[in-house]
């Protein structure tokens, strides 16, 4: 078991570029997450997902878009890159119901 | 929405020294989970609290849900170096489908 795996690792964008932050999961999790961290601070949901095919806003959606086709991957869209969007990205799947949460290894990505 | 709040935001204590971060809700919870960030590392799930009241132990960390499940605490006894990191906690809301997280409580640890 993989677990959860993010890719790239790191990325840096100019303004305005766009990029796609991959996520993918073999445990057969149907509830899939996206969560940006500011250096220093806490976790904020971005967009999650309760299985194939639905996916819904979090707490900061704006600039991002998000699709869910298969079970397994997630994969994050950031359109028009800007330098408020410099973060680490983690990517996180569960079950859905009162167990934990499993996070991938993160991708840090600068723009500039 | 649904608030957590977390304090202290950092804590430094000496290697040997008890160390406690607490965690409060604006909602009552579902149920809460703790996290363990190493420094450069992501958010790795520690344990989950369900019913009002609940003490749970793992080694040297006790953690806590209050009777109105609307807090919890995570206390260590005897840090040592091996518990740097940011602890968070995270609430699921009754009929909710998703935790929110606190801010953290970045512990560090003096040899």
């Amino acid at each position: 078991n993989a677990g959860v795996t993010q890719t790239p690792k790191f990325r840096i964008l100019k303004i305005g570029q766009s990029m796609t932050l991959q996520c993918t999961q073999d445990m057969n999790h149907n509830y899939m997450y996206w969560y940006r961290q500011d250096p220093g601070m806490g976790l904020k949901l971005i967009y999650y997902s309760v299985g194939a095919g639905i996916t819904d806003k979090g707490e900061v959606p704006n600039g991002y878009n998000v699709s869910r086709s298969t079970t397994e991957d997630f994969p994050l869209r950031l359109e028009l890159a800007a330098p408020s969007q410099t973060s680490v990205y983690f990517c996180a799947s569960s079950y859905g119901d009162t167990r934990g949460y499993t996070f991938g290894s993160g991708t840090r990505l600068t723009v500039v | 929405g649904q608030q957590v709040m977390q304090i202290p935001q950092y804590q430094h204590v000496q290697e040997g020294e008890d160390f406690t971060t607490y965690c409060n809700s604006s909602t009552t919870l579902s149920n809460i989970q703790w996290y363990k960030q190493r420094p450069g590392g992501h958010p790795v799930f520690l344990i989950q609290l369900v019913k009002s009241g609940e003490v749970k132990k793992q080694k040297r960390l006790t953690f806590q849900f209050g009777e109105a499940k609307k807090n919890s605490s995570l206390h260590i006894t005897a840090t040592q170096t091996t518990d740097v990191g940011t602890y968070f906690c995270a609430g699921l809301r009754i009929a909710g489908n998703m935790l929110t997280f606190g801010g953290g409580t970045r512990l560090m640890v003096k040899p």
